[in-house]
């Protein structure tokens, strides 16, 4: 069966911090591996990765894919108040394209 | 703001009840994918359509169905409710309808089941 985990499940740092959010997967089909930031509503897209060993980066966030060991990992450099949230991974099939999702690793930080 | 548009956002209704969720996507996607989330089981994948055809199915009870209309918006039909149902139900639009692509998601609609 198709599975995503996310590792730690919760973490707790201060502003100006680097927080590295861990993803493992096993997707039949694999083609892509996303990331969303969810706060109290919507998931918001951040990244999407196809390429093992090409990082994606917007601002202080960054991502890369590595599929040898069938994992991702989301970089957030010099954390803000504002990046508290729970972040999504969710690895996706190159048939329908349904999202299989992790359980999200909640992160606070602490001014 | 993600251009996918849900109603309503909240439902409360009592058990044995059917109810219909309805998503619009952003302009120009085909793909319409339905999630459950609750606090135990997460963010579940339902079902998926693309151009007005089911794609994929997850694990969606037989309570459950779905269907994508000509102008492409979808609704989801939920029945004989069951306490167990109450979660967040996200829609979900993207571009094409095979491989993965990025999926923009609905402001949800968090239905109770009392």
């Amino acid at each position: 069966e198709d599975k995503v985990v996310q590792s730690p499940l919760s973490l707790v740092v201060h502003e100006g911090d680097t927080v590295t959010l861990n993803c493992s997967y096993e997707v039949t089909n694999f083609r892509s591996l996303l990331w969303y930031k969810q706060e109290k509503k919507a998931p918001t897209f951040l990244f999407m990765l196809t390429s093992s060993g090409i990082e994606k980066k917007s601002g202080r966030l960054s991502s890369i894919l590595d599929k040898k060991e069938l994992s991702s990992i989301l970089n957030i450099t010099a954390t803000q108040t504002g990046d508290s949230a729970i972040y999504l991974c969710a690895g996706g099939d190159n048939q329908g394209g349904k999202l299989i999702f992790g359980q999200g690793t909640e992160l606070s930080v602490k001014p | 703001d993600s251009g996918v548009t849900q109603t309503p956002k909240h439902l409360i209704t009592a058990t044995g009840q059917r109810v219909t969720l309805r998503c619009s996507p952003r302009s120009g996607d085909l793909s319409v994918y339905w999630y459950q989330q609750s606090l135990d089981q997460g963010l579940q994948f339902l079902i998926q359509y693309y151009n007005g055809e089911e794609r994929a199915k997850g694990n969606i009870l037989e309570r459950f169905s779905a269907q994508q209309f000509p102008d492409l918006h979808s609704e989801l039909n939920l029945s004989s409710l069951e306490l167990g149902d109450s979660a967040l139900y996200f829609c979900a639009s993207s571009r094409w309808g095979a491989g993965t692509y990025e999926q923009y998601f609905g402001p949800g609609t968090r239905l109770t089941v009392t």
